[in-house]
């Protein structure tokens, strides 16, 4: 069971298509995160928030929007998307950004783009 | 910059001892971090060593040599369950989020 929830867990769709991952933590947590995960390759941090503001956003191509309404929501907005971004997309959150601060990761949602 | 090796794959017999090895170069270091993740499932945080040496934790130990380096992942007694691939993950200073070595993938055989 973790802290960080994301739905849905997987999601199949078009290259047309408009589509938004969500993520809800549980924690108390100051921090978010979006992290994208392929096959063979390491974690590749997409976007940090910090107390609701964007503190990073890691050269991602502008067919991914985030937004952060508040401490404990987190979403990842989808348009016009290509085969190659199908991945597993976590979300993740921390008590804030710096060091010592652990990241907690939710279940991940899996993205299919045909 | 950064640049964190791990080896990609290892196999283990049930009930042994193995050990997981990560390097990294960073051009600032502010600790390290080794979490699981089952396929299929998230990354869970296992242990976090900022300081040199050994932490301990049930099964599960960590070493971090930072002159080196160098850290390593130990499981004792290995079980079935721990077949999992193992993250390394490093705190750059200055950097708001953890950098992630590409992950062992351990299968446990019995």
């Amino acid at each position: 069971e973790t802290g960080v929830t994301q739905t849905p867990r997987h999601l199949v769709m078009g290259m047309t298509n408009k589509k938004s991952l969500k993520c809800e933590q549980h924690l108390g947590h100051n921090a978010m995160y979006w992290y994208k995960q392929s096959a063979k390759k390491p974690l590749e941090l997409m976007f940090v928030y910090s107390l609701e503001e964007r503190v990073e956003n890691n050269s991602v191509p502008s067919r991914f929007s985030p937004e952060c309404p508040n401490s404990s929501h987190l979403f990842l907005h989808l348009h016009t998307l290509q085969p190659e971004d199908s991945a597993l997309y976590l979300c993740a959150s921390s008590q804030n950004t710096g060091y010592g601060n652990t990241i907690y990761f939710g279940e991940g949602s899996w993205l299919t783009v045909v | 910059g950064q640049n964190i090796d791990q080896p990609t794959e290892m196999t283990a017999t049930e009930g042994a001892i193995v050990q997981i090895n990560c390097t990294y170069q960073t051009s600032g270091f502010n600790g390290l971090f080794w979490y699981q993740q089952h396929a299929g499932e998230a990354p869970t945080f296992l242990s976090y060593n900022v300081l040199d040496g050994l932490e301990e934790k049930g099964r599960f130990s960590s070493f971090l040599s930072r002159s080196k380096g160098y850290s390593y992942l130990l499981l004792k007694e290995l079980q079935m369950k721990d077949s999992a691939s193992y993250l390394c993950a490093v705190h750059e200073t200055g950097a708001n989020n953890l950098f992630f070595g590409t992950g062992t993938r351990l299968t446990v055989i019995p």
